[in-house]
């Protein structure tokens, strides 16, 4: 059973457009964080998020967190070909194990 | 060193074999992860360590696989008998005290292991 579902699982978009990717859960988590991966290298943390209705900015990416604390979502704007990977989102519960989605794979083309 | 630092880099294996892959995290995190990763997908949970608590090895796959952590630092992932179903990215991350509210994980760059 997976516990974090995200969507798309794959992603191919032009530079400029807008994009958005969604992680869902039937579980409550602490807090929710998202990652970036390239390939050959470890995720790297972009984001957590913690608070129920949380939206946190970092430059051109939106994070949300639901008022539920069971799902989040990440939006870009305008992407750039520099945006392409891996992203995932990883759910954390107090005392658990860091639990991860299975990823969006995003490439930007120019 | 400044990072979570794994080695092999790369190993590749017969079928049959033992393997033992090492994370050195970084000092003074508490918290250490090993997860498996398949080729463009998600993280598969392996083993947690935190502190002196027992660890978590509810994801171990089959009892072909330990994990063990001398000190509170160094870990080393053992996979006994390897099978191709094996061969993957394995990640370690450290973290300070356990996953929380705030706790940024650190990843190593993984070993890719191939079981040919």
């Amino acid at each position: 059973t997976q516990l974090l579902e995200q969507s798309p699982q794959f992603l191919s978009i032009q530079e400029g457009e807008n994009l958005t990717v969604y992680c869902n859960s039937s579980s409550v988590f602490s807090s929710l964080q998202w990652y970036r991966q390239e390939p050959g290298e470890g995720p790297v943390l972009l984001v957590t998020v913690v608070t129920g209705g949380e939206v946190k900015k970092l430059k051109r990416l939106t994070f949300q967190f639901g008022d539920a604390r069971k799902d989040s979502s990440l939006h870009i704007t305008a992407a750039q070909p520099g945006d392409t990977g891996l992203y995932l989102c990883a759910g954390s519960r107090a005392g658990t194990a860091l639990i991860f989605g299975k990823g969006t794979t995003l490439s930007v083309s120019s | 060193g400044a990072g979570v630092s794994q080695s092999p880099s790369n190993k590749v294996t017969e079928k049959g074999k033992d393997v033992e892959l090492r994370c050195d995290p970084i000092s003074g995190h508490t918290a250490l992860y090993w997860y498996r990763q398949s080729l463009g997908q998600g993280l598969e949970f392996l083993i947690y360590f935190q502190g002196n608590s027992a660890p978590d090895k509810s994801g171990l796959p089959s009892d072909r696989f330990s994990a063990e952590r001398t000190g509170g630092s160094v870990s080393t992932l053992t996979i006994q008998r390897t099978q191709q179903e094996d061969s993957a990215v394995y990640l370690c991350a450290s973290s300070f005290l356990s996953w929380g509210r705030n706790t940024e994980a650190f990843f190593g760059q993984g070993t890719r292991l191939t079981v040919v």
